[in-house]
């Protein structure tokens, strides 16, 4: 098993423009979360989804938004990209919604110019 | 609000001996510890949970709720647990984790 995959692994974006970024669980992993670490500092929640459904969402503006797939992949966008979002991206997943282990993938690392 | 902290962001000590990477929380319920490592070109790991109340690795932490603190410790620092140390709090009924900034360890020959 190849454990958590997210792709792109690095990505340069311009102010303004929008970005997705890709998520694939551990297989039978139903739920994905998602996490902002900014340098320097511990990873910060964005959302968490089980199901396909959206069951916990952090402090960010609505210009992060997120889904899950039939096949429990997910998705991360951000619209509007500002100088501030330039951090590494982390996506996690568990086996079961609630408080368990999570598995992180490697993470994208998204600077904005 | 709730919140970790970890006030050191980088100790250093030398092979074989003790190490404690602190961690306070604050939280008015009942919590969820976990410490997460990630070593040099890796990805984040769990650790160890405070509800397993296992070793891993030679390390244990104990969930003092009087002092609200979740410190690591291992007796005899090894170089190959140099590395990034987070310390993560789960509230019941959420599904996310509050981490703190992370501690550094260096463990030096």
């Amino acid at each position: 098993d190849a454990g958590v995959t997210q792709s792109p692994t690095h990505l340069i974006k311009t102010r303004g423009q929008q970005v997705t970024l890709r998520c694939s669980p551990i297989s039978g992993h139903k739920s994905v979360s998602w996490y902002q670490q900014v340098l320097g500092q511990g990873p910060q929640f964005i959302f968490q989804y089980y199901e396909k459904e959206e069951r916990g969402r952090g402090n960010f503006p609505d210009r992060f938004s997120a889904r899950q797939f039939p096949n429990y992949s997910s998705e991360l966008n951000v619209n509007a990209l500002l100088l501030g979002d330039s951090a590494l991206y982390l996506c996690a997943s568990s086996p079961l919604t609630g408080i368990t282990e999570a598995f992180f993938g490697q993470g994208t690392r998204l600077t904005v110019v | 609000a709730q919140r970790v902290t970890q006030p050191e962001k980088l100790l250093s000590v030398f092979k074989g001996a003790p190490v404690e990477l602190k961690c306070n929380y604050s939280y008015s319920g009942s919590p969820e510890l976990f410490w997460y490592v990630q070593y040099s070109r890796q990805r984040l790991q769990l650790l160890l949970r405070h509800i397993s109340r296992e070793s891993i690795k030679g390390f244990t932490a104990d969930l003092n709720k009087g002092e609200t603190s979740f410190h690591l410790k291992k007796p005899f620092a090894q170089e190959e647990d140099s590395a990034m140390y987070y310390c993560a709090l789960s509230t019941s009924g959420t599904y996310k984790y509050i981490f703190g900034t992370g501690t550094r360890l260096k463990v030096l020959a």
